[in-house]
């Protein structure tokens, strides 16, 4: 079975600094990783991925993520957090070749002015 | 490209009342996916459409729920004998090829009571 932990419900970040939002995951064989972004009262809409390659990614609206096998995680980051970006970012593994993404719980990102 | 399409936005019904809900995917997209979120959770994913063919339905999806894709075209989620536990967000994605990224619509939130 494969699952993803993000481990913090909410993230406070001030404008400008860096931002962290921390993600795991567990899954047979090599992983498919993926993170999404859901305004209020929108639909949830796609960031970055990872399916093989540089472990550094980089995606939209300057956001970027590490993946790290030993460790199984796959944090989002960005170098300097706008306002705007307040969120909910979900992060999702699948297997390779498996149809199913599996999200995590969401972690609620509120960048303060 | 007018994005994935989901109808209605909102749905209220009474407990036993059957609803149906419908997806029209991004054109070019053969691969269609439903997922149901609740407050507070990611979404979980209920089943998986290559062109007409259901591949993949998960254990979530009780005998009550069925899903069709005629013409690997638009699809419908159906849920007969509604429960108050069906109460979530049901969204709906398209994707051009298995492991890449899906596109979600903006959902059908289902109020059962």
């Amino acid at each position: 079975a494969q699952s993803v932990a993000q481990p913090e419900d909410q993230v406070n970040v001030a404008e400008g600094n860096p931002l962290t939002v921390k993600c795991t995951y567990s899954v047979s064989g090599n992983p498919y990783l993926f993170w999404y972004v859901q305004y209020p009262n929108r639909g949830l809409q796609f960031l970055l991925k990872y399916i093989t390659g540089d472990n550094l990614v980089k995606g939209s609206y300057g956001f970027e993520a590490e993946f790290n096998k030993s460790q199984t995680s796959f944090h989002l980051k960005k170098p300097s957090a706008l306002v705007s970006d307040s969120a909910l970012y979900f992060c999702a593994v699948s297997g390779a070749g498996s149809y199913q993404l599996t999200f995590g719980k969401g972690t609620k990102l509120s960048v303060i002015p | 490209d007018t994005g994935v399409s989901q109808n209605p936005r909102h749905k209220i019904t009474k407990r036993g009342q059957n609803v149906t809900f419908r997806c029209d995917p991004i054109s070019e997209h053969n691969r269609l996916y439903w997922y149901r979120q609740t407050l507070g959770q990611g979404p979980e994913f209920l089943t998986y459409f290559q062109n007409e063919a259901q591949l993949e339905k998960s254990r979530l999806l009780s005998d009550r729920f069925s899903a069709e894709r005629p013409k690997g075209s638009f699809s419908t989620l159906e849920i007969q004998r509604t429960e108050q536990g069906d109460s979530a967000m049901y969204l709906c994605a398209s994707s051009l090829a298995l492991g890449e990224k899906l596109f979600f619509g903006s959902g059908t939130q289902l109020s059962v009571l």
